[in-house]
């Protein structure tokens, strides 16, 4: 199974509105990524965090980090039409920096 | 510009006839991979380098080849492509390993095997 996990599947919603995103991962982790990804293009990076750091904001981008319960989301604020994209956590589950193991993403779409 | 260039970015070709997907990036990178994306099933890595010379396996790395010649290029070889090769193709660069820093993705490629 995927080292990261993304929750929900799929999120629809209206401008303006907040998107949560959660990530999942199973093995100790020296810090997590977020992309983001625009039908069919080359991913994004948007933000990361280090295992030692509860909170990271960048814009309208929060993401948080529970180590404890091995849970990562992210918090879009203020949502835009062009926020919608797929949106994928990262780690690299083993620390050695040699494999970058993605989960399958949420895909968010925002309406206008 | 600091970028990671794919080519080609679409290609459509029969089971059997040999491909190479070429990757260049710009940045200095030590570090160089390849993954492909599948529906369902996300983004999987299918080879890395971490320097010249210097390359391994990732989780699908069954019928690729790859080297890494000179620090800019990491080509993706399919010797005898078949139609389950079929898959978006990214390749992806950081200026050391993976979670030391962000990782620089090219525009994919989009390769049907027939």
């Amino acid at each position: 199974s995927q080292q990261g996990e993304e929750d929900p599947q799929a999120l629809s919603i209206q401008e303006g509105e907040n998107a949560t995103m959660n990530c999942s991962y199973k093995t100790s982790i020296n810090n997590l990524q977020w992309y983001r990804q625009n039908s069919g293009r080359g991913l994004v990076h948007l933000i990361l965090i280090r295992s030692n750091e509860r909170e990271k904001h960048s814009g309208r981008l929060r993401v948080t980090l529970d180590t404890s319960k091995k849970s990562s989301s992210l918090l879009i604020t203020a949502s835009r039409a062009a926020d919608t994209a797929s949106y994928f956590c990262a780690t690299d589950p083993y620390n050695y920096g040699q494999n970058f193991v993605f989960g399958p993403g949420t895909r968010l779409s925002v309406l206008p | 510009e600091a970028q990671v260039t794919q080519n080609p970015r679409y290609l459509i070709t029969v089971t059997g006839k040999k491909l190479t997907v070429t990757c260049s990036q710009n940045m200095n990178h030590e570090y160089m991979s390849w993954y492909r994306q599948d529906p369902g099933l996300g983004l999987r890595q299918i080879y890395y380098s971490m320097n010249v010379e210097v390359t391994d396996k990732g989780d699908v790395p069954e019928g690729y080849k790859v080297s890494r010649k000179e620090k800019r290029n990491f080509p993706l070889i399919l010797e005898s492509p078949s139609p389950n090769q079929t898959s978006l193709y990214f390749c992806a660069s950081s200026l050391r390993g993976v979670g030391t820093g962000e990782l620089f993705f090219g525009e994919g490629s989009r390769l049907t095997v027939l």
